[in-house]
């Protein structure tokens, strides 16, 4: 049983426009969110997070907004640029995100130009 | 900062085989994750310490599989014996065990068990 979902195993985006990831969750105790970013070979490494009691974060580029009714997260990229090609992964806890994380399958991003 | 440092890279090994996962949590961090990354289940979590006592290790898929952490700064993931489906990357994460703490991920051990 899934607890977190990426449906989109793939996204294509042209260079400059905007990338949208989105991901659903289950879990009603979940209430940390974060995005993690993967390239071949290498860890995830850690994007931008959200709180339950937020609905929005922004951090540069990247915007992460929370719908709780929903139990729906989405990642904004704007602009999107060629080294944001990567595998992005959503991640979700309980506890205020100081235990495990549960991790969708993730979605691979690919920026053209 | 090193970051978070796993070794081997990369670990080829035949079934029946003893396989140990080593990884060295970032200095000051007092929580440390091993996640294991499948084609098929993505990126789960295995175990994971907190001040180097094993908190919750209910990901963890069989006796097969054992992991310690006998200091702060390193920890061993062991599977013993290894079988062909334990072929996966192996990740190691490390924390502050603070609400909103973000896990560092180290580059990853891959295991192919033939």
């Amino acid at each position: 049983d899934q607890q977190v979902k990426q449906n989109s195993p793939s996204l294509s985006v042209q260079e400059g426009r905007i990338s949208i990831l989105n991901c659903d969750y289950t879990n009603s105790m979940f209430d940390y969110f974060l995005w993690y970013k993967k390239y071949p070979a290498e860890g995830p490494t850690f994007l931008i997070s959200i709180s339950s009691i937020k609905d929005k974060n922004e951090d540069g580029r990247f915007t992460v907004f929370l719908n709780k009714s929903a139990k729906h997260l989405s990642l904004h990229i704007v602009p999107s640029q060629p080294g944001d090609s990567a595998v992005y992964f959503c991640a979700a806890a309980s506890g205020g995100g100081a235990d495990g994380l549960t991790f969708g399958k993730g979605t691979h991003l690919i920026i053209q130009p | 900062d090193a970051g978070v440092i796993q070794s081997p890279r990369h670990e080829v090994t035949e079934m029946g085989q003893e396989v140990t996962l080593r990884c060295k949590p970032i200095s000051g961090h007092n929580s440390l994750f091993w996640y294991r990354q499948t084609m098929m289940r993505g990126l789960e979590l295995l175990i994971y310490f907190n001040n180097n006592v094993p908190i919750d290790d209910s990901g963890m898929p069989e006796d097969r599989f054992s992991a310690k952490m006998p200091n702060a700064s390193f920890s061993t993931l062991k599977i013993q014996p290894s079988e062909p489906r334990d072929s996966a990357v192996y990740f190691c994460a490390s924390s502050l065990r603070t609400p909103g703490n973000i896990q560092y991920f180290g580059a990853g051990t891959r295991l192919s068990v033939l």
